[in-house]
């Protein structure tokens, strides 16, 4: 149980264009979801906390115009990098927590997404 | 604010063999939860073990187990029987239970290399 998905797994994207990276909690409900970035040989760095149904919650310095993300469902969340550039690449990662009663306050993860931007 | 202390960039234990890694923490806050989560080379982050701060009991899971010494800060890791698959980084993290912030704080990281 608690699993997440996150997708793609891989992502390379001309300079520019927008990526889209979804995450999915497969067998809990998730009204909060969390988006990471990790730098190689470092530890998270939380960009933003995704709630169901209003607007994400950005930490200081994560550019939100930049970072759109929505979470229209309660297994459903999206990360787009928008105008991509390469300084963008790294590996992301989701976290849902887990709401449904099961294990609450608990976050799982997804598997990252690595994306490069060339 | 929080924060979450890993003093061991680096460990290393034989294979079969118990190790212990550290962690301290620093909050104001009375209820709170800490994890250890394992990040293998997949990059997969798995939840190892998770410790309410009001729970007296130390935590286990298998061969996982803990030492939290609340009033000291503390929250080791000890694993015993070490495996080959435990060859991971290993993150300690902080959560408060209350005020609205579900934030995990990490630590930087211990890097636990299983040798044969």
């Amino acid at each position: 149980g608690a699993v997440v998905s996150q997708h793609p797994s891989r992502v390379i994207c001309k300079s520019g264009t927008s990526v889209k990276i979804e995450c999915r909690s497969l067998d809990f409900q998730a009204t909060t979801m969390f988006w990471y970035r990790q730098f190689p040989k470092q530890s998270l760095m939380l960009m933003a906390t995704s709630n169901e149904g209003s607007k994400a919650t950005y930490e200081q310095g994560v550019e939100k115009d930049k970072f759109l993300i929505n979470h229209a469902s309660l297994t459903l969340s999206t990360l787009t990098v928008t105008s991509a550039h390469p300084e963008d690449s790294s590996f992301y990662i989701c976290s849902a927590r887990d709401s449904s009663g099961r294990s609450t306050d608990t976050q799982y993860f997804g598997p990252g997404t690595r994306l490069t931007v060339l | 604010a929080q924060t979450v202390t890993q003093s061991q960039p680096e460990m290393s234990v034989q294979e079969a063999e118990t190790v212990t890694l550290s962690c301290t923490y620093d909050t104001s806050e009375n209820n709170y939860y800490l994890f250890w989560y394992k990040q293998p080379p997949s990059r997969q982050m798995i939840l190892v073990i998770r410790q309410e701060a009001y729970k007296q009991q130390n935590a286990t899971e298998n061969r996982f187990s803990v030492n939290f010494q609340k009033a000291a800060k503390s929250f080791s890791l000890k694993i015993s029987d070490s495996q080959l698959g435990d060859t991971a980084m290993y993150f300690c993290a902080f959560m408060k239970t209350q005020g609205g912030s579900e934030k995990l704080v990490f630590g930087k990281g211990t890097k636990l290399t299983v040798n044969p």
